[in-house]
Formats: structure tokens, sequence, C-alpha cells
């Protein structure tokens, strides 16, 4: 069975600083996505970044970035220059086959 | 990206009642649609896979009598909350699955349903 991590139940970073939030999964298939989603305090779900397995090259979009290191099964989010539009739950998320399997998310909090 | 709606966005009944809250993936056709439930605080637990045109799937522990789903088109499924109890309290989400250009899933704004 596939299972997501993520350690931080909550973090707080600085406006403008860097962040990282951290996520592992356990899987034993070999295709597979995984995502960030932001969930605002509107509780709206929000894509933030996606990854293929099989790709070696690390996504980015904008401030987002992912470390992927697929052997150790980790996939950390960095925000760079945070703003306080950042404020929300991060969900990590495992996707197979059209299925997603969600972490239990990390509350981060920008501070102006 | 693509663009999800729900309706409605929330919802107050009385026990024993029927509530149906709609998903519709309003620029794209979706075979495949997903119902989640959240409770405050807590991460979002799959509840069912809709697939357009045939029964829908569901996750263990999820009682397909009380929540029924409808994907009767690609742009359209819905959950009805049969019989509501107060425990039945909760947000819902749906989402909706895009093949092209890659496959990604998009969420609804979701449903905030309160049974008295």
């Amino acid at each position: 069975a596939q299972t997501v991590t993520q350690s931080q139940p909550e973090m707080s970073v600085q406006e403008a600083e860097t962040v990282t939030l951290s996520c592992t999964y356990d899987t034993s298939e070999s295709n597979y996505y995984l995502f960030w989603y932001k969930q605002p305090p509107s509780r709206q779900m929000i894509l933030v970044i996606r990854q293929e397995a099989y790709k070696q090259q690390n996504a980015t979009e904008n401030r987002f970035s992912v470390n992927f290191q697929k052997a150790a099964k980790s996939f950390s989010l960095k925000i760079s220059d945070s703003q306080l539009g950042d404020t929300a739950m991060y969900f990590c998320a495992f996707g197979s086959q059209g299925n997603l399997i969600f972490g239990k998310g990390t509350k981060l909090s920008v501070k102006p | 990206g693509a663009v999800v709606s729900q309706h409605p966005s929330w919802v107050i009944c009385k026990s024993g009642t029927s509530v149906k809250i709609e998903c519709r993936s309003l620029d794209f056709q979706a075979t495949t649609m997903f119902w989640y439930r959240q409770f405050p605080k807590q991460s979002l637990m799959l509840m069912a896979t809709s697939n357009e045109g045939s029964k829908a799937t569901y996750e263990q522990g999820v009682e397909k009598d009380k929540f029924l789903i409808n994907h009767a088109s690609l742009t359209l499924s819905t959950l009805t909350v049969t019989s509501a109890h107060p425990e039945d309290s909760s947000f819902y989400i749906c989402s909706a699955t895009t093949i092209e250009p890659r496959e990604t899933q998009y969420f609804g704004p979701g449903t905030r349903l309160l049974v008295l």
C-alpha cells in the first residue's frame, strides 16, 4: 500500500525568506506522479507543482521548486521569497492510476 | 488550469433528509471524478471514484447506499447523502481528472454540510 508522510505539522517563515516542506512516500510502483497542493483558509485545493517519477529533473514553478529524490522516496517543496499569500495548509500527494493519496499536511504561516 | 465547480457551497439540513451535491468540470470533459471528505484540521480522505457511465467505486468503509454517486455525463457527477445524520457533517470536495496535456486532478471549492 502507498503511504505519504509529512513530518512537519506546522512551520513558520518570515516574509521574503525561504522555507522547505518535507514529504516522504512509500510505494512499490515505478510509474507515478507526485504533487503539492495548497489549501488556503478558503479551503479551495490549489495545485502548486507536480513531478513525474520518470523525470530526473526537479520541477519548478516560479517561486516553488521541488527536490525529488526517487531512491530515497523523498519529495520536498521549497518556497522562495515567501509571501503572505503563501500562508496555507500544504498537502503532499502521491498519484497512480488516477488516484491520489494525501499526506496529513503542513500548516505554513508566513509572518510579516 | 482547469476549473471545477461545486454546488451548493454550503448546506444546512435536518437529520433524516437527503442532500445532493453537484460537481461540474467547466472547461473540460472528465471521464473520472473523485469525491473526498475532509474533517476539520485533517487531510482529504477519498470516498469514491466516479466513472462516467458506470457504477462508482467506493473506498473501504464508505457506505455506498448512504453516499449515492451518479456520473451521468462527462462534465457532471453528483453525490447524494441519503438520510443524513449529524455525523455526516463535514466538508465534501470533488475533483476531476484531466488527461491532456498531463494527468492532473483539479479540485472543486468544496461543500460544507451541516446536519442538525
